[in-house]
């Protein structure tokens, strides 16, 4: 069964310091990745997206995400944090098995510390 | 910001009343779905659909029922409240295409069931 994981559930960051939000996947044939936000008392925004190509996806809010084939993972990472990044960051990935359903990770919260 | 609204955003409800949670895009993307969370936790899909007359259950189960009459609406409705339903609900739409695509999010509606 296609799944993601997220194995952390809270990271904190120093403002200006470098994040990571890390995702792995397990997927049979080409992973479709995504990158959504969550921001208090709202619906998910998309981030980003890996279809085919490039290692390095740039997305939204100055995010970008490193596919690693090898690693089967898909981490989530931006240069220097603002506090205004924090908030709940959801992995998924596209599940070409069942109706192309998407598959979300359990989330990761994220706290950027002033 | 996507364009996909969700009504109401708050809703307290006492046990035992029948309730409709609305879903409306103006995107004109076929696919729809439901999703339920509860704060600061990781999503289950209650309802998907494909398009007008189709709908699906999801991978929770769930009391509430879905109608596709119409593309661009949604709704989700609930006989009989429970306190057990008490949770976020979440709709999101996306194209119905053959290639990987994003999810977009409604900004949500909480339900409370005292």
């Amino acid at each position: 069964a296609q799944s993601v994981a997220q194995p952390e559930d809270q990271v904190n960051v120093a403002e200006g310091n470098p994040l990571t939000v890390k995702c792995t996947y397990s997927v049979s044939g080409n992973p479709y990745l995504f990158w959504y936000v969550q921001y208090p008392n709202r619906g998910l925004q998309f981030l980003l997206k890996y279809i085919t190509g490039d290692n390095l996806v740039k997305g939204s809010y100055g995010f970008e995400a490193e596919f690693n084939k090898s690693q089967t993972s898909f981490h989530l990472k931006k240069p220097s944090a603002l506090v205004s990044d924090s908030a709940l960051y959801f992995c998924a990935v596209r599940d070409m098995n069942r109706d192309d359903k998407i598959i979300f990770g359990k989330g990761t919260r994220l706290h950027i510390l002033p | 910001e996507a364009d996909i609204y969700q009504t109401p955003r708050y809703l307290v409800i006492g046990t035992g009343k029948k309730i409709t949670l609305e879903c409306s895009q103006t995107m004109g993307h076929d696919k729809m779905y439901w999703y339920q969370q509860d704060p600061g936790m990781e999503l289950h899909l209650i309802h998907y659909s494909y398009g007008v007359n189709s709908t699906e259950k999801g991978d929770l189960s769930s009391e509430s029922t879905v109608s596709r009459i119409r593309t661009e609406h949604f709704p989700l409705t609930l006989e009989s409240a429970r306190p057990s339903h008490t949770s976020q609900y979440l709709c999101a739409s996306s194209e119905f295409t053959s290639g990987p695509y994003e999810q977009y999010f409604g900004p949500g509606t909480r339900l409370t069931v005292t």
